[in-house]
């Protein structure tokens, strides 16, 4: 079946501009996660969904990051007035559910901040 | 906080065997997964280790000890496809946040 996948895989926009990222999650899965990966460095989570509980924002790094997850599926990480810091690959996962341990991830959306 | 260290690269032979170790600070563990990241790839899951002991899956096997915050996982029969990033993560209470550690890079030779 088809896995998570991620609009666009490649963004590069200019510092302070606002920039969207769209993940679908596999079909069925009510969790969804977003993470981000700097070069050569390990996953940093940002955002947890489940179902229609309120999400884990615990890691996101400023306001200027926000998320959205529309209807329990598609879900769309918003980064606003966009810094050279925050060029990464921001990874997108999802699960079956709440006690579901196996994550499946998207290929990712590399962002560049020029 | 949470904390995870693992070894940031290891180099091994074809059809060695290797272990990658994860030692961990947290509070509220409640588990510890592997993943596999090739270069330019997504993270793919491995195993899982709530409870102590080894848990086998064909070539790779995972280990955890919770009384001594460390798990490791062993790759047997190494292959030339092996050769990629592995990050353990640990999962916090039971609310399915994990923490990642910041990976290690196996090098496979011939």
């Amino acid at each position: 079946g088809a896995g998570v996948s991620q609009s666009p895989s490649n963004k590069v926009t200019e510092k302070g501009k606002d920039v969207e990222l769209r993940c679908d999650p596999i079909s069925g899965h009510t969790a969804l996660y977003w993470y981000r990966q700097s070069l050569g460095q390990g996953l940093e989570f940002l955002i947890y969904f489940q179902g229609n509980s309120a999400p884990d924002k615990s890691g996101l790094p400023s306001d200027r990051f926000s998320a959205e997850r529309t209807g329990g599926s598609v879900s769309t990480l918003t980064i606003q007035r966009t810094q050279q810091e925050d060029s990464a690959v921001y990874l997108c996962a999802s699960s079956l559910g709440p006690s579901s341990y196996e994550q499946y991830f998207g290929p990712g959306t590399r962002l560049t901040v020029t | 906080g949470q904390s995870l260290e693992q070894p940031s690269e290891v180099t091994a032979v074809e059809g060695a065997i290797v272990q990658i170790n994860c030692t961990y600070q947290t509070s509220g563990f409640y588990g510890l997964s592997w993943y596999q990241q090739h270069d330019g790839g997504a993270p793919t899951f491995l195993s899982y280790n709530a409870l102590d002991g080894l848990e086998e899956t064909g070539r790779f096997s995972s280990f955890l000890s919770r009384s001594d915050s460390y798990g490791y996982l062993l790759l047997q029969e190494l292959q030339m496809k092996d050769s990629a990033s592995y990050f353990c993560a640990v999962r916090i209470g039971n609310f399915n946040k994990f923490y990642f550690g910041s990976g290690t890079k196996l090098n496979v030779k011939p």
